[in-house]
Order: structure tokens, then C-alpha cells, then sequence
């Protein structure tokens, strides 16, 4: 049983360009969450997928997007890139409302 | 809306010596609660849950905690620490469907 993997795990990029970040999700799970986990933070709920519709979002501005595919892995887009929006994006996975289990993240700097 | 707050930022303890760490919750409804740990640039592990039931919850690593819903809150403790239990210890709720409300964290540092 594979684990949830997030790539890459690391990316530097420039403001104002868009970043897309990938997440598998744990076999067998239809769940994917992601979580916005600023330096010196706790993890932030941005939004959820279920079987491939959007599932909640928290407090993140519209240049925040997501996709979720057949196989249940799922993408974050940051469109127009600012400062803030440096951290570690953790994805997390579960089988419906059952435990979720939480990939290693990618590190994002914006300069 | 459910929070949790987390009174201590960071905790100091000597190896194999006890450690509390505090977590208080907010909620008007059924909570669910979780302990996670993260060590240095990885993802979060989770340490134990609450969900109904027995009010000790034990978990891995010789961690438990206490859920009190008279006092809401639900401590993490662990009788005897070691150096390897330095890392970041997350308090989080379960607002549905797994949507994790999580605290702002506890810099657990154990000494020799």
C-alpha cells in the first residue's frame, strides 16, 4: 500500500508566475485536502475534492484552484504568485470521513 | 465555528522527564479531536484521536491524552520523553469530512 507522495518537493519561483502542485493520493482513498502551512504555522485548510467535485474551501482567494482526477490524485494551481504565498503545501488523503493521512509537502518560495 | 488553541508555543523539557502539552478546543457540537506530530521538513504523523468513547486515548510513541469536556480540553501527555520526541506537535478538530482545524502548534525540545 503506497503512501499519500506530493511532488516536487521543493520550487522556487518568481511573483506574479503560477505554480501547479501535485498530490497522489493513499490507495483506496476518494479524499484529497490540501493545507497551506506558513513558517512557524499551523496547517491552513484551503479545500477538499470528493470523488472529484469540490468538496469545502477555506478562507483563500479565487486564485487558488484545484482539480481532482479519476484516479483520485489531485492538483493545486497559485495563479499571479505573491510573497505570502511562500510555505509548505501539505495534501492529505482519506477515504471519506475516515482518518487522513498527510503527505510530506512541497516547499514553495516566492521571491 | 469550531478552534483550537494551543496556550503553549514552545516547551522545554529534560530527557525522561514528563511533558504536558495543552490543547483547548471550541465547539458547540460532537468534536473530534487529533494530536499530530511533524518533525523538521516532513508531513504530519498522526499521534492518537478522539472520536466518542473512553476519555484516555492512548496513541503512539507512549503519547496519551485526555479528552475533558467539561474543561474543553484534550492535553497530550507522555510520562517519560525522549530526545527523539523533539518536533511539532499539532492540535487539530474534525470539522467534517476530515476538513482539519489545526492550532498553531508546540515546539516540543527535549535536552539532555
Amino acid at each position: 500500500e503506497t503512501g499519500v507522495t506530493q511532488s516536487p518537493t521543493h520550487l522556487i519561483k518568481t511573483r506574479g508566475q503560477q505554480v501547479t502542485l501535485r498530490c497522489s493520493s493513499q490507495s483506496g482513498h476518494n479524499t484529497v485536502s490540501w493545507y497551506q502551512q506558513a513558517l512557524g504555522q499551523g496547517p491552513q485548510f484551503i479545500f477538499q475534492y470528493y470523488r472529484e467535485e469540490e468538496n469545502g474551501r477555506g478562507n483563500f482567494p479565487p486564485r487558488f484552484s484545484g482539480l481532482q482526477f479519476p484516479n483520485y490524485s489531485s492538483e493545486l494551481n497559485v495563479n499571479a504568485l505573491e510573497l505570502d504565498d511562500s510555505a509548505l503545501y501539505l495534501c492529505a488523503s482519506s477515504y471519506q470521513d475516515t482518518e487522513a493521512f498527510f503527505g510530506q509537502g512541497t516547499r514553495l518560495t516566492v521571491v | 465555528a469550531q478552534s483550537v488553541t494551543q496556550l503553549d508555543s514552545q516547551v522545554p523539557v529534560f530527557e525522561e522527564a514528563p511533558v504536558e502539552l495543552r490543547c483547548n478546543y471550541s465547539s458547540s457540537v460532537s468534536v473530534y479531536l487529533f494530536w499530530y506530530v511533524q518533525y523538521p521538513n516532513q508531513g504530519l504523523q498522526l499521534l492518537l484521536k478522539y472520536l466518542s468513547g473512553s476519555t484516555l486515548v492512548k496513541g503512539i510513541n507512549g503519547f496519551e491524552a485526555e479528552f475533558n469536556k467539561s474543561q474543553t480540553s484534550f492535553h497530550l501527555r507522555k510520562p517519560s520523553v525522549h530526545i527523539s520526541d523533539t518536533a511539532e506537535y499539532f492540535c487539530a478538530v474534525n470539522t467534517g469530512f476530515q476538513k482539519l482545524v489545526f492550532g498553531t502548534g508546540t515546539r516540543l525540545l527535549v535536552s539532555p
